[in-house]
């Protein structure tokens, strides 16, 4: 059974908008829950971390939601630019040992002029 | 991708034959993986290690096996590759603050595209 789940369907916006992504989680509670970037031809870029003591963390341009009652993290982009787009990955440790990430399949943003 | 190299970055093998990939870092952190990342299944965790010589099995562990005898390389070896193992594979690193303490972020190589014919 899928335990993480983020929207397959690929989410068109326009520059200078906000841009939502959401990462769905069950069966678990995870102690903090991370989100990624991947371009085409790259690996994964660490954005953002967010523990389950925060409801929310932000860095520039990007913001993240944790809501763990929910089992739901939230990943904005505010002012989107052309150069936002790429697969924005979620991310979180299933197993409890603190070593291990299981990561979504991954929602691919494109901003358009 | 700094800190982190993969070798080789495209390979072209057949079914049955041997292959191991090669991942070295600079970074001396504890903790490495290997991913494979497939469309519609995103990064599945292959093997990793939190140390020298120590491993452990992750999602995807069938017809894989890895080896660590130095902090800066991990190698994943297909003892015989199968059309199924056609993928692109990632390794990862990661450190933590200290024994037991949690990993967070990890921080990620360019990846190898392996097409097994």
């Amino acid at each position: 059974s899928q335990k993480i789940e983020q929207n397959s369907e690929a989410l068109n916006i326009q520059e200078g908008k906000t841009a939502t992504l959401t990462c769905n989680y069950t069966n678990y509670s995870p102690a903090y829950l991370q989100w990624y970037r991947q371009d085409p031809g790259r690996g994964p870029v660490f954005l953002l971390l967010i523990r389950e003591n925060e409801k929310e963390k932000r860095k520039e341009r990007l913001k993240v939601t944790f809501d763990t009652t929910l089992k739901q993290s939230l990943f904005h982009i505010t002012a989107s630019q052309p150069a936002d787009s790429a697969t924005y990955l979620c991310a979180l440790d299933l197993t409890g040992g603190g070593n291990k990430l299981t990561f979504g399949t991954g929602t691919q943003l494109k901003v358009e002029l | 991708d700094a800190g982190i190299t993969q070798s080789p970055r495209h390979k072209v093998t057949e079914t049955g034959t041997p292959v191991t990939l090669r991942c070295h870092q600079t970074e001396n952190h504890r903790y490495m993986y290997w991913y494979r990342q497939d469309p519609g299944h995103g990064l599945r965790l292959i093997h990793y290690s939190y140390g020298v010589k120590d491993t452990d099995k992750g999602e995807v562990s069938d017809g894989y096996s890895v080896s660590r005898s130095k902090t800066e390389d991990f190698l994943l070896t297909l003892e015989s590759a199968t059309s199924s193992q056609t993928s692109v594979y990632f390794c990862a690193i990661s450190e933590s603050s200290g024994q037991g303490a949690p990993v967070y972020e990890q921080y990620f190589g360019p990846g190898t595209r392996l097409t097994v014919t």
